[in-house]
């Protein structure tokens, strides 16, 4: 089976860095995504690692361990606009998606 | 660029009537997917097709559910006899069919059961 794990809630202020850790245990790993859901929205896709590492996207950046099983995403300059759900996901085989729980980021100002 | 169209994106109805939710892919994904949503929780996979093949059932997908893509375009959900359990946002992805690419969701359709 797959299990994902991430905080329930952080806070933050506008302007400063948060990151959103994930430990992951899977039967199969084919990568680690991180999606973005607002109250009421679809999941918006924001980062995906498939090997260990940074990527980097504008203000989002995703990191990956494969040997720690474990993953964060980094949201940097947060706005008020981040206030939202982010969801790490790992992919099941190459199709579907195991997501955690989420965790809902309020951002201050 | 269109996006995951869902239909419709609330669905209220009786305890033990049957309800069937539409979803339009993105038109040059051939994958599709099926998620279930209840508050607080992410989505959880139902089912998913490669064109019209339907090739992976959750086992959350008891036989009272049942999905179709017939043509490899649109797809369906239908649920019989429903269940106060059973309420939940229903949520469609698609993506294409090159290894790694994200899955696009629509908005979901909201099911109540009463």
């Amino acid at each position: 089976g797959q299990s994902l794990e991430q905080p329930s809630e952080v806070t933050a202020v506008e302007g400063a860095i948060v990151q959103i850790n994930c430990t992951y245990q899977t039967s199969g790993f084919y990568g680690l995504s991180w999606y973005q859901q607002h109250d009421g929205g679809a999941p918006t896709f924001l980062s995906y690692n498939g090997l260990d590492g940074l990527e980097e996207t504008g203000r989002f950046s995703s990191f990956l361990s494969r040997s720690d099983s474990y993953g964060y995403l980094l949201l940097q300059e947060l706005q008020m606009k981040d206030s939202a759900s982010y969801f790490c996901a790992v992919r099941r085989g190459r199709r579907a998606l195991t997501f955690g729980s989420g965790t809902r980021l309020q951002v201050q100002p | 660029d269109t996006g995951v169209s869902q239909d419709p994106r609330h669905k209220i109805t009786k305890r033990g009537q049957n309800v069937t939710f539409r979803c339009d892919p993105i038109s040059e994904h051939n994958r599709l997917y099926w998620y279930r949503q209840t508050l607080g929780q992410g989505p959880e996979f139902l089912t998913y097709f490669q064109n019209e093949a339907q090739l992976e059932k959750s086992r959350l997908l008891s036989d009272r559910f049942s999905a179709e893509r017939p043509k490899g375009s649109f797809s369906t959900l239908e649920i019989q006899r429903t269940e106060q359990g059973d309420s939940a946002m229903y949520l469609c992805a698609s993506s294409s069919g090159q290894n790694n690419q994200p899955q696009h969701f629509g908005d979901g359709t909201r099911l109540s059961i009463l």
